[in-house]
C-alpha cells in the first residue's frame, strides 16, 4: 500500500537555525509530491509542489525541497527558520489518481 | 473570495445523534474530499468525490456517509456518531485529479467535533 512517512514529529530550532524536514514515499511509479503547512488556527496551504522536471522545486517563504527519486525522498529545507514559521508540516503524495496521502505531520517549533 | 466553506467550525455531540457536517466550494472544482486529522496519524481520507454522483471510500469510511448531488456540496453525513469518531475534520477541493498537477488542494477550515 502507498504510505508517506515523516521522520521527525516535533522539532524545536532557534531562530536562524537551518531546516531540514524529511519524508519518504512508497509507491514505484509517477507520484506527485507536496508539502502542506498549517499555521496556528489557519487552514492546510500548499507550501510547494512537484509534479515533474527540475527535483528541486522551490515555494513560498523561503521554503524548498528536493525530490530524490532513488530515495523515495522529498525532504523539506530552509536556510534560516524564522519565528513565523511555526506550524505543522505535511508531506503527501498522490499518484495521478483520486487519492493524495498524507504523512503524519511534523509540528515545527521555532524559538524567538 | 476562492474558498471551501466548512460548517460548523465545532460542534460538540452525544453518541448516536445524527450530524451533518457542510462542505461548499465556489471554484467549480470537479473533486472533492473529507479527511480527519488525529494527533500522530497525519490526515486520513474518509471519502471523496470525482464528480456529481461520483464517490468512493477512503482509508477510513467506517461509520460516515456523503453524498454529491450539487458539484459544489459534499456534506459528511454521521448516522450514528460515536466517541472514536472525535476528531478535527477537513473538506478539500482540487480541480481534478491526474498528473498534470490539477490535484493541488484547497482546504476548508476544519470542523472539530467532539463525541461524548
Amino acid at each position: 500500500a502507498q504510505s508517506v512517512s515523516q521522520h521527525n514529529h516535533h522539532v524545536i530550532l532557534s531562530e536562524a537555525a537551518s531546516l531540514e524536514l524529511g519524508c519518504n514515499y512508497s509507491y514505484g511509479g509517477t507520484v506527485n509530491l507536496f508539502w502542506y503547512v498549517q499555521y496556528p488556527g489557519q487552514h492546510l496551504q500548499l507550501l510547494l509542489k512537484y509534479f515533474s522536471g527540475d527535483p528541486l522545486v522551490k515555494g513560498i517563504k523561503g521554503f524548498e525541497a528536493e525530490f530524490i527519486k532513488s530515495k523515495f525522498s522529498f525532504n523539506l529545507r530552509k536556510p534560516s527558520v524564522q519565528w513565523s514559521d511555526t506550524a505543522e508540516y505535511f508531506c503527501a503524495a498522490d499518484t495521478g489518481g483520486f487519492k493524495t496521502i498524507f504523512g503524519a505531520g511534523t509540528r515545527l517549533f521555532v524559538k524567538a | 473570495e476562492a474558498q471551501v466553506t466548512q460548517n460548523p467550525r465545532y460542534l460538540i455531540t452525544v453518541t448516536g445523534k445524527k450530524l451533518t457536517v457542510t462542505c461548499s466550494q465556489n471554484m467549480n472544482h470537479e473533486y472533492m474530499s473529507w479527511y480527519r486529522q488525529d494527533p500522530g496519524l497525519g490526515l486520513r481520507q474518509i471519502y471523496y468525490s470525482m464528480n456529481v454522483e461520483v464517490t468512493d471510500k477512503g482509508d477510513v469510511p467506517e461509520g460516515y456517509k456523503v453524498s454529491r448531488k450539487e458539484k459544489r456540496n459534499f456534506p459528511l453525513i454521521l448516522e450514528s456518531p460515536s466517541p472514536n469518531q472525535t476528531s478535527l475534520y477537513f473538506c478539500a477541493s482540487s480541480l481534478g485529479a491526474g498528473l498534470s498537477g490539477a490535484n493541488v488542494l484547497t482546504f476548508g477550515a476544519g470542523s472539530r467535533l467532539t463525541v461524548l
